[in-house]
């Protein structure tokens, strides 16, 4: 199993671009979930997927979009990038029924200058 | 006050020492709680949880959960230089779908 995988690894956007941040994982799980993690921040929830078909927002979701794109795929859309979206963004997934252990992908460096 | 607090540390201890490290939480109703180790430029990797109160060992890594405290401790025995990394606690409530996150605490172990 590759578990969650994530692309891509590093990427440099100018402000004003767009780009999908894609997230996969081949665990079966029910809930995917994307975060970002800055320093001295944590780790900060962008928006989730508890299950096929549903996604809601976190706790800094502007900026931002996501799609569940089926039970595997879950991908975090920037429309219009700012220089405050500079972060690691990582992807999870968490099994459910009654499990919440999260599982994290490697994640994607973003730089917008 | 945030919901789960963290030392940021850093922490610095020599090889073969006994680490504790701990979150305290606001909310009672968290009975699901993780413990994650990040290496530096790495995601996440879930090491050991438990749910409600008790203790759980797993090698040289024991979990405790105080839940009449609302404090949590992972421990670490005979500490490597492999386990300098970054420490998050995590809790979840059960039936719901959000992780809360402890800002997380470096450690260092030195040979």
């Amino acid at each position: 199993n590759a578990g969650v995988t994530q692309t891509p690894k590093f990427q440099v956007l100018k402000t004003g671009q767009s780009m999908t941040l894609q997230c996969a994982q081949d665990m079966n799980h029910n809930s995917m979930y994307w975060y970002r993690q800055d320093p001295g921040m944590g780790l900060r929830l962008i928006y989730y997927s508890a299950s096929e078909g549903t996604t809601d927002k976190g706790e800094v979701p502007n900026g931002y979009n996501v799609s569940r794109l089926n039970k595997r795929e879950f991908s975090l859309r920037l429309e219009s990038a700012a220089p405050s979206q500079t972060s690691v963004y990582f992807c999870a997934s968490v099994p459910g029924q009654g499990a919440y252990e999260q599982y994290f992908g490697p994640g994607t460096r973003l730089t917008v200058t | 006050q945030k919901e789960v607090e963290q030392d940021p540390g850093p922490l610095s201890v020599p090889e073969g020492a006994i680490v504790s490290l701990n979150c305290t939480y606001s909310n009672s109703a968290f009975q699901y709680f993780m413990w994650y180790r990040q290496y530096s430029r790495k995601g996440p990797e879930l090491l050991m949880y438990t749910y409600s109160s008790g203790n759980k060992e797993d090698g040289r890594f024991t979990a405790q959960v105080d839940k009449s405290s609302k404090y949590i401790s992972l421990f670490i025995r005979d500490s490597q230089p492999s386990d300098s990394a970054t420490y998050l606690c995590a809790m979840s409530i059960t039936g719901g779908f959000k992780t809360i996150f402890g800002a997380g605490t470096r450690l260092f172990v030195k040979a």
